[in-house]
């Protein structure tokens, strides 16, 4: 299986600041990679797919980029409603699978 | 508008049998995939099984294979995932989620079924 490790486990933030999330995968998944927002209580949400394309309705402040093994999420000018777990996930091989999850908290 | 909408929560006995529905609408479900995720307590999200209702391909995570059982009924557009011998370890949300057109990627998701096992 395709192994996904997302760093760091617990990122905290401040509002109006940046944040990076990074997914690092075993092997070369191409572009094959989404990230969800999870808030709690609540099923995930797409966000990105192909490792840079904002879903519908997605504000601009959230990007994604990377290719092959390296991939990252950044969400500029933090808001409080951005305060949830993010994963990632490739649908490059099956079986396809997530991340582990990063907890974005407040500072 | 597309929806999937599962069943409710359920409280099982180790070793009793289950079945959880997600009903869909608003697209045509023979036509594209649809999966079930596992969230346990506390946890992330683990990818378990796909399947495509057309012509019944199933790709199971080798975790899972064996474990559950993946189906579809065409007839009334909906999903189960079923077990013969549920286990304690198998307390967990489960998620229903429906892949973007000609991708993998999870666009539309189910609410969730609770599913608790405890003797």
């Amino acid at each position: 299986d395709i192994v996904l490790t997302q760093s760091p486990a617990t990122l905290s933030v401040s509002p109006g600041e940046s944040a990076t999330v990074s997914c690092r995968a075993s092997q070369s998944i191409s572009i094959n990679l989404a990230w969800y927002q999870q808030k709690p209580g609540q099923a995930p949400r797409l966000l990105i797919s192909s490792a840079s394309t904002r879903a519908t309705g997605v504000p601009a402040r959230f990007s994604g980029s990377g290719s092959g093994t390296e991939f990252t999420l950044t969400i500029s000018s933090l808001q409080s409603q951005d305060l949830a777990i993010y994963h990632c996930h490739q649908y490059d091989a099956w079986p396809h699978t997530f991340g582990q999850g990063t907890k974005l908290d407040l500072k | 508008e597309v929806q999937l909408v599962q069943s409710g929560a359920v409280v099982k006995k180790p070793g009793e049998s289950l079945t959880i529905s997600c009903k869909t609408s608003g697209y045509s479900f023979s036509n594209y995939w649809i999966g079930w995720v596992r969230q346990r307590p506390g946890k992330g999200l683990e990818w378990m099984v796909i399947l495509y209702p057309y012509d019944s391909d199933t790709r199971y995570s080798p975790s899972f294979q064996g474990q559950v059982t993946i189906s579809a009924d065409q007839s009334i557009s909906t999903a189960f995932l079923h077990w013969t011998s549920l286990k304690a370890s198998d307390t967990a949300v489960y998620y229903c989620a429906r892949p973007s057109v000609g991708g993998f990627d999870f666009v539309y998701w189910g609410q969730g079924t609770l599913v608790t096992v405890s003797s």
